[in-house]
């Protein structure tokens, strides 16, 4: 059955930065991109960027360029999503979903900011 | 950029038929999408494409549909375990950004 699994949660001071994951089995890795969507406490949803599976390109939201990296290993089928120069305002659920129409989802990602 | 309108709260009696609407902008919708999200849980993708399909596993009784710069979903005979967050979604005119409804939360009563 389709599965992404993400990473365990992130404790970070501000000005780190966090590497999460998203491990997909179950469906052939590069016939779907990924899609990154964060979820602030309390708040609703916000498209990060999405990663072709087949050329490795991400392309984000107009909101998350600079400071967010989209990568993936092929290898193990996991995608990867950076942040830098973490701040207190990227405190936030982050999920990542499958294919053109997130069809299905990873479990999420909290990452919490704080000093 | 696109915007996604959705009203914050819509209710709806145990039974009934309740319908949430996205109000689109100029942006073109060839992958629109509906999502149920319950509390500490990932969302779920209800109904998805131009032709307002189901996945698999999702009850018969959500529908979606267009009308001009308008995505419904309705939801016929509302159970208690409706109750969540519902977010419309769509790609932007170009086909490259996704953008999402800010969400509505649907109380059964």
């Amino acid at each position: 059955q389709v599965q992404l699994i993400q990473s365990a949660s992130e404790l970070k001071k501000p000005g780190a930065s966090v590497k999460i994951s998203c491990k997909s089995s179950g469906y052939t890795f590069t016939d779907y991109s990924i899609g990154w969507v964060r979820q602030a406490p309390g708040q609703g949803l916000e498209w990060v960027g999405w990663i072709n599976t087949n050329t490795g390109i991400p392309t984000f939201a107009q909101d998350f360029r600079g400071r967010f990296v989209l990568s993936l290993d092929t290898s193990v089928t996991t995608t990867f999503l950076q942040i830098s120069s973490l701040m207190a305002e990227d405190t936030a659920m982050y999920f990542c979903g499958r294919g053109d129409f997130l069809d299905y989802w990873g479990q999420g990602t909290l990452v919490a900011v704080s000093s | 950029s696109s915007e996604l309108t959705q009203d914050p709260t819509v209710s709806v009696a145990l039974g009934q038929t309740v319908t949430i609407t996205c109000q689109v902008d100029t942006v073109r919708s060839d992958y629109p999408g509906w999502f149920q999200q319950k509390p500490g849980q990932a969302p779920v993708l209800v109904i998805y494409g131009k032709n307002n399909r189901r996945p698999s596993g999702i009850p018969g009784r959500f529908s979606g549909s267009r009308s001009a710069n308008t995505l419904s979903l309705t939801i016929f005979g509302a159970q208690a375990e409706d109750e969540a967050d519902y977010y419309c979604y769509s790609r932007d005119r170009y086909g490259n950004q996704v953008v999402f409804g800010g969400g509505t939360k649907l109380t059964v009563l």
